[in-house]
């Protein structure tokens, strides 16, 4: 079946430094991807997203490249800020249900 | 504004007792899902509606039960016969699969935490 898996955390960063979580997937067809953000208390908010190969979403200094031969969707940042932190979920969509999320990777900025 | 509200934010409940959360949106969306979220662990499905009067078991549905009486709202009640239901409890909404674009793009409530007694 579908699933998505992602680098486990937490992971430690000091402010201003470059950020990768690392997410791949598995499915039939041809997935949707999505990166959600949850911030200590809320519900997810949706950071970026891509629908085909090739396709990069961007949002709030945020990027990740849908790699179909990689099956991969690695969430980047090239300096990352104290209210980056959060839990990161990434997340596919093949249209038969409803959304396949990874485990989420809890990202800690130090000032 | 357009959004999905979930109530109470907070939920306390003693062993034995049935309790409903609430779940409503003004997206005019046709899909609409709740996910159960514990202490450093992703997101599972409970149960999922497509449209309004049907709705479909998720991968933890034991314990649980759903209505979609109205489009806009999908109640979730935690039974007695739910085992450890302290959690968070996230709802979401999509446009459906109705809608013809290439993904299903979900938006979340603000959850409700709760804690059995």
């Amino acid at each position: 079946g579908d699933s998505v898996t992602q680098m486990e955390g937490p992971v430690t960063l000091s402010e201003e430094a470059f950020l990768t979580i690392n997410c791949t997937y598995t499915a039939t067809g041809y997935p949707s991807l999505f990166w959600y953000v949850q911030y200590p208390g809320e519900g997810l908010q949706l950071l970026l997203k891509a629908t085909k190969a090739d396709d990069k979403g961007s949002n709030k200094g945020f990027e990740a490249t849908y790699r179909k031969e990689t099956t991969s969707f690695h969430l980047e940042k090239g300096s990352v800020q104290v209210s980056d932190s959060a839990v990161y979920f990434c997340a596919l969509d093949t249209g038969r249900r409803a959304l396949t999320f990874g485990s989420g990777t809890r990202l800690q900025v130090q000032p | 504004d357009g959004g999905i509200t979930q109530s109470p934010k907070y939920l306390f409940r003693k062993e034995g007792q049935n309790v409903t959360l609430s779940c409503e949106q003004n997206l005019n969306h046709d899909a609409m899902y709740w996910y159960r979220q514990d202490p450093g662990q992703g997101l599972r499905l409970i149960y999922y509606s497509q449209i309004v009067n049907d709705f479909q078991k998720g991968d933890i549905a034991e314990g649980y039960s759903v209505s979609r009486e109205k489009k806009e709202s999908f109640p979730l009640t935690v039974t007695s016969a739910q085992k450890n239901p302290t959690a968070f409890y996230l709802c979401a909404s999509s446009p459906g699969l109705a809608v013809q674009t290439s993904y299903n793009e979900q938006f979340f409530g603000p959850g409700t935490r709760l804690t059995v007694l």
